[in-house]
Formats: structure tokens, C-alpha cells, sequence
């Protein structure tokens, strides 16, 4: 138990839907990270939120949205879904960038 | 050719062996990471390495920065340890921004 959450747990949609995935990080964590995770590959890199702030990007069109909130809740945001979207999305939480600590993911479909 | 590689893909054990994965990464890091994923996606931080070596429970992992190589080694195998075990590194300049492998599948049978 990481003290990490996230909802849904599943998630169906049909491409060119607007989704939005939420994390509710561990008490006092400052900081979160997004993650898509295809079918059998490792996790890739979405964003990062520290402070509120973005604190770097991975490989992911603007299309991929996120916010942190100050009650150490955050959001994903994916418009425009595309079938390629499909993949878990874990979120993962930490304290001034250090040991990240991992939700147990929301696997989207996209039909 | 990824910057994270990890060997074996899938490594297939009887309860009681002594398992090893490796993982080897081609660019500089700040921290190098075990993880562990069970069916179900659910991934919990193993360790969080710089340097040396680090024991917890049955679990042991390695690094040589020289080398860009670490590895983890389980004692004792037992089914329950049957997961995904993943490396993931931090690079020089991206903190907190984990680059993964792609995964080592691990089967323990009783």
C-alpha cells in the first residue's frame, strides 16, 4: 500500500472522446509523474508536476494535459483519444523529487 | 537501441533458486531503480540506487556506475515473488523523470 490512489480503475472510450484521469498523492508529496504503460512494454514518461508547476515533458503530443492541485490531488487529461491511447496510465507521487511512490493505475481503452 | 536494457526478458524458476536480473543503461544517471509490478499493474519501489549496494529482506541490488550496470538478485525464490521487476533510471539533468526497461518477466514454481 503506497498511500497512492487512483480512479477509475477502468476506463472505456471511443476515439475522438475527451478523458480525464485523477491521482491523489500521499500526504505532503509535492511532487507527481504521469506514466503510459502499452501492453507489454515498460512505462513511458508523460509529464511531471511540482508545485503546481509542469517540470518537464516526455514524447507526448499537447492533445496529453495535466494539473496538480494544492490538496495534492492531480489530473490527467487526454483530448482527441486516439486507439494508440490505450495503455494503463499510472500516476506516482514523491517528495522533492526523490522515491517515487506508484497508484495502481487506470487502464484505458480506447474502442 | 533503448537507453534501459534489461536481461532476461523472462526467466522461469523453481522455489528456492537464487535469480538474477540484469539491467544496463547507455546514458548518465542520477539514480538507477528497481520496481516491481504485479498482474493487475500495481507498481511498488523496490530500491532507489546511486551507488553500491542495498539489501532489503531477500532482495539485493547492485550498481557499478563505471560499468552502467546494476543488477537484483532474489535469495531463496518463492512464487509470491512471480511479478514483472522493472529498471528504471533517472537521468544526470531530470530529476524524479524515470526512463524504464522494458521489463523482466519472472515465473517462480513451487
Amino acid at each position: 500500500e503506497t498511500g497512492v490512489t487512483q480512479s477509475p480503475t477502468h476506463l472505456i472510450k471511443t476515439r475522438g472522446q475527451q478523458v480525464t484521469l485523477r491521482c491523489s498523492s500521499q500526504s505532503g508529496h509535492n511532487t507527481v509523474s504521469w506514466y503510459q504503460q502499452a501492453l507489454g512494454q515498460g512505462p513511458q514518461f508523460i509529464f511531471q508536476y511540482y508545485r503546481e508547476e509542469e517540470n518537464g515533458r516526455g514524447n507526448f503530443p499537447p492533445r496529453f494535459s495535466g494539473l496538480q492541485f494544492p490538496n495534492y490531488s492531480s489530473e490527467l487529461n487526454v483530448n482527441a483519444l486516439e486507439l494508440d491511447d490505450s495503455a494503463l496510465y499510472l500516476c506516482a507521487s514523491s517528495l522533492d523529487l526523490n522515491t517515487q511512490y506508484f497508484g495502481p493505475g487506470t487502464r484505458l481503452t480506447v474502442l | 537501441k533503448n537507453e534501459v536494457e534489461q536481461s532476461p526478458q523472462n526467466l522461469t524458476a523453481q522455489e528456492g533458486e537464487f535469480i538474477t536480473i540484469n539491467c544496463s543503461y547507455s546514458v548518465g544517471i542520477s539514480a538507477l531503480h528497481w520496481l516491481q509490478q504485479h498482474p493487475g499493474g500495481g507498481i511498488v519501489s523496490l530500491f532507489m540506487l546511486s551507488s553500491g549496494k542495498k539489501k532489503h529482506g531477500r532482495l539485493i541490488a547492485t550498481i557499478n556506475i563505471q560499468e552502467k550496470h546494476s543488477s537484483l538478485h532474489i535469495t531463496a525464490s518463492h512464487p509470491r515473488d512471480s511479478a514483472v521487476y522493472i529498471c528504471a533510471v533517472e537521468g544526470g539533468t531530470s530529476y524524479g523523470k524515470l526512463t524504464f526497461g522494458q521489463g523482466t518477466i519472472l515465473t517462480v514454481h513451487p
